[in-house]
């Protein structure tokens, strides 16, 4: 069974534009919020992940929010790129559970 | 080069076969894991190695067999009770840091039944 919930299935956004994906979960205990992207035929890499001690971390055009009280962590993706074409995953600290998947496609 | 290894990149399978899918990693990992992804469907958990010589099963183990008897080695086999086989597998590894938690992928084997 799924830990956690990933919306929406998949998103399409102009270049420049900004996308943002939404992963709600159940378990309190959980310490640790990643996020994943899969370019088509690869495996999936880290790209960017957060601790529930801070409620926002940047990387780049990567931010990660992190909302306690809702149980949601949210991934947007600024000034998005065509080479940000991809699917994005969270997944449950524990590790042994994906989110279901968001195909992001940015149009040039 | 640290890293993960799958082979074969593709592998194509007859009705009633057993196919072994390699995995090898160099990060002295001592957990390691095993994916299904469908279409849609995300990961899901086939098997996973916490210790060598010691694995438990995940959601979908059914019709699938592991074996680590090495750290660095993890191969899944894929038996002929395995009713729809097709699918991309990947294996992953997690590094043991304190709160990262990350997980490595490797590039994945994409297995055909003809």
């Amino acid at each position: 069974q799924q830990q956690v919930k990933q919306s929406p299935q998949s998103l399409i956004v102009q270049k420049g534009g900004i996308s943002i994906i939404n992963c709600a979960y159940e378990n309190t205990a959980f310490d640790y919020f990643p996020w994943y992207q899969q370019f088509p035929g690869k495996g999936p890499a880290l790209l960017i992940a957060i601790r529930p001690d801070v409620s926002e971390k940047k990387e780049g055009r990567f931010t990660i929010s992190f909302n306690k009280s809702a149980k949601q962590f949210s991934l947007h993706i600024m000034d998005s790129q065509p080479g940000d074409s991809a699917t994005y995953f969270c997944a449950a600290p524990a590790r042994l559970s994906f989110g279901a998947g968001t195909t992001v496609t940015v149009r040039a | 080069d640290g890293g993960i290894t799958q082979s074969p990149k593709y592998l194509f399978r007859k009705e009633g076969q057993n196919v072994t899918l390699s995995c090898e990693q160099n990060l002295n990992h001592d957990a390691m894991y095993w994916y299904r992804q469908d279409p849609g469907q995300g990961l899901r958990l086939i098997y996973y190695s916490q210790i060598v010589n010691d694995f438990q099963k995940g959601d979908i183990a059914e019709g699938y067999s592991v074996s680590r008897e090495k750290k660095e080695s993890f191969p899944l086999t894929v038996t002929s009770a395995q009713k729809n086989p097709t699918a991309f597998y990947l294996c992953a590894s997690r590094s043991p840091a304190f709160h990262t938690d990350t997980q490595y992928f490797g590039p994945g084997t994409r297995l055909t039944v003809l």
